[in-house]
């Protein structure tokens, strides 16, 4: 089974701080997504990236940066959390696109984050 | 740009009644469909996913959905429902031939009154 796992469940930031969400996927996918989800907004793509080192912006990339140095890990960094900032935050990993009918993303737990 | 409709925010159903959620996208070339479920407190996870073929897709749990081009529309169905089928459904679009983005609908609550 694929799986995809989020660092921590739940996280209360202050405003101003700097958040690391860590997300870590164990199945060799290439692709790995930044989703913010919302009440009535569905999923939002923050970033995502392709391969190592790449990483490409989504919709809504401001107030974020990600990071991803190994295969497996795939980082979201809010460089100075707000409130508008608080939602919560999902991560998703596929093997490569394209033409591939095994194609699908998985999703982790989610984390939810509170910006005080 | 494009984008997902999907028509309904919040579907209330009781058991045993047939179920219907719309999903329209704007994409006019080809595209790879999905319906993703969460059920409260839950990972989201795919329901089931159209790529070609078979304009009628069956997935997990008794859900079917049929993807009609002219219409640029995926519906998912149910004949029955189940009170365990209360979650939140979403229709995902992804254009063929792309990386692996998906552009996901707002979503559609349901609730089934037992």
């Amino acid at each position: 089974d694929v799986k995809v796992t989020q660092s921590s469940r739940y996280l209360v930031k202050r405003t101003g701080e700097k958040v690391f969400l860590e997300c870590v996927q164990d199945m060799d996918h290439e692709n790995m997504f930044w989703y913010r989800q919302d009440p009535g907004l569905g999923l939002r793509l923050i970033y995502f990236s392709y391969d190592v080192k790449m990483k490409e912006k989504g919709d809504i990339p401001e107030g974020y940066s990600v990071s991803r140095e190994k295969k497996e890990r795939f980082s979201l960094i809010l460089e100075s959390a707000s409130t508008n900032q608080t939602s919560m935050y999902l991560c998703a990993s596929s093997p490569r696109g394209g033409l591939s009918p095994t194609y699908e993303q998985y999703f982790g737990p989610g984390t939810r984050l509170t910006v005080t | 740009a494009q984008s997902v409709s999907q028509h309904n925010h919040h579907v209330i159903l009781s058991e045993a009644a047939s179920l219907e959620l719309g999903c329209n996208y704007s994409y006019g070339g080809t595209v790879n469909l999905f319906w993703y479920v969460q059920y409260p407190g839950q990972h989201l996870q795919l329901l089931l996913k159209y790529f070609s073929g078979d304009p009628l897709v069956k997935g997990i749990k008794g859900f079917e959905a049929e993807f009609i081009k002219s219409k640029f529309s995926f519906n998912l169905r149910k004949p029955s429902v189940q009170w365990s089928d209360t979650a939140e459904y979403f229709c995902a679009v992804k254009r063929g031939g792309s990386q692996g983005n998906l552009i996901f609908g707002k979503g559609t609550k349901l609730s089934v009154k037992p």
